[in-house]
């Protein structure tokens, strides 16, 4: 079936440091690839998204690119802020999966002065 | 716009006893979905409607869990009885629709605590 794998958290950075959350996947056929993001209190918000091999999704200074070769969606941010902090979910959705996520166990990011 | 709306935000019952929960989706949001979401774990869908009607309830378990979404609209899960592993955090999302991999759209969650 379906899988997602993630990193494992929490990871804690400096402001302004380089931000890297691995993500890979197994799934049949080509699937789309998510990252949603939990600020605490809150509920999941799509941060971005790819729907073919090679696309770059991005969104508020974070991007991922879909790599089919690797399976692997990683999310990076250049110069990461405290109000980044939050948990980052990897998902992935087939086509003719009637849109059902399937989601990573979730990485936690902790910015810090 | 209005976002998904979930009530109540927390619960705590103790177990034997019965709970529900309550979503509203965005509106005109024909598919609406609700997850688990066990401590650590990324959200599991439990079923999923396209309009009034369950097409994805493979993960419900049916012996305890059941679901409604009478007129398309809002939605109600109810578990009864509750037991200690049913403490999650209960997730609704709703989206336009539900085969084109739309975006999906989360609530807060209802947070169940089952003692």
């Amino acid at each position: 079936g379906d899988s997602v794998t993630q990193m494992e958290g929490p990871v804690t950075l400096s402001e302004e440091a380089f931000l890297t959350i691995n993500c890979t996947y197994t799934a049949t056929g080509y699937p789309s690839l998510f990252w949603y993001v939990q600020y605490p209190g809150e509920g999941l918000q799509l941060l971005l998204k790819a729907t073919k091999a090679d696309d770059k999704g991005s969104n508020k200074g974070f991007e991922a690119t879909y790599r089919k070769e690797t399976t692997s969606f990683h999310l990076e941010k250049g110069s990461v802020q405290v109000s980044d902090s939050a948990v980052y979910f990897c998902a992935l959705s087939r086509a003719g999966g009637g849109n059902k996520l399937t989601f990573g166990t979730g990485t936690q990011l902790k910015v810090e002065l | 716009e209005a976002g998904v709306v979930q009530s109540p935000r927390y619960k705590i019952i103790e177990k034997k006893q019965p709970v529900a929960f309550w979503c509203n989706p965005i509106s005109g949001h024909n598919t609406l979905y609700w997850y688990r979401q066990n401590l650590g774990q990324g959200p599991e869908l439990l079923i999923r409607y396209e309009n009034e009607e369950a097409v994805d309830d493979s993960q419900l378990p049916k012996d305890r869990f059941s679901a409604e979404r009478l007129k398309g609209v809002d939605s109600t899960l109810k578990i009864q009885p509750a037991e200690l592993g049913d403490s999650a955090v209960y997730l609704c999302a709703s989206s336009l629709g539900g085969g084109g991999l739309e975006t999906q759209y989360f609530g807060p969650g209802t947070r169940l605590l089952v003692l």
